[in-house]
């Protein structure tokens, strides 16, 4: 079955640095891969969508990645900031016909003054 | 535009009880997903709605169903509560045209069940 991962450890960094998350997807090959952040007691906020045949996507401070060789999404947060602490969650579609999505995790970031 | 919105924000029921909890897409969105959140299992999800017709499932067993009304509105209904349905039930709408995937969330409806 389709599995979308993420490292559930919890990210710390100092403000200023850059965090890299990572998602892994395992059996199946998605057509684009969805970027969420998620404070808590919220719902998710979308924050990049990136397709297979893009290398990389950015907005701002942001910044994915898709390796579709790897199998794999890595999304950058430059110059982080203390707001930027939240749950981040990487998401692709249930299927081809609908616009549902399996999430993993989430990775919890956390930056420190 | 009015952002996703349900009702009620909180619930709590007892085990064997049913629940009914209403998701409000925003203005134009004929999709609707509905999610369930646990610490333990994350985001998971329940089933999506189009255009009034179920076009997904997720592995939930059939005590959870769903529906949506030709306004896009939906509902979904949790029958013979279990401990283990406690969570943040999470909605989310998207315009449902390829290229405007974006999924946009409700604040959610946090439901215990004692």
């Amino acid at each position: 079955s389709q599995k979308i991962e993420q490292n559930s450890e919890a990210l710390n960094i100092q403000e200023g640095k850059t965090a890299t998350l990572t998602c892994n997807y395992t059996n199946y090959s998605p057509a684009y891969l969805q970027w969420y952040r998620q404070d808590p007691g919220r719902g998710p906020v979308f924050l990049l969508l990136i397709r297979e045949n893009e290398k990389e996507k950015r907005k701002e401070r942001l910044k994915v990645t898709f390796d579709t060789t790897l199998k794999q999404s890595l999304f950058h947060i430059t110059a982080s900031q203390p707001a930027d602490s939240a749950t981040y969650l990487c998401a692709s579609a249930v299927s081809n016909s609908g616009y549902a999505l399996n999430f993993g995790k989430g990775t919890s970031l956390l930056v420190t003054p | 535009k009015a952002g996703v919105t349900q009702t009620p924000r909180y619930l709590i029921k007892t085990r064997g009880q049913q629940v009914t909890l209403s998701c409000s897409p925003i203005s134009g969105h004929r999709s609707v997903s509905w999610y369930q959140q646990t610490p333990g299992q994350g985001l998971q999800f329940l089933f999506e709605y189009f255009s009034e017709t179920q076009r997904n499932k997720g592995n939930f067993p059939g005590r959870f169903s769903g529906r949506q009304f030709s306004n896009s509105r939906s509902e979904m209904n949790v029958s013979t509560l279990e401990l283990g349905d406690s969570a943040l039930y999470l909605c989310a709408s998207s315009r449902g045209f390829v290229d405007q995937e974006t999924q946009y969330f409700g604040p959610g409806t946090r439901l215990l069940v004692l």
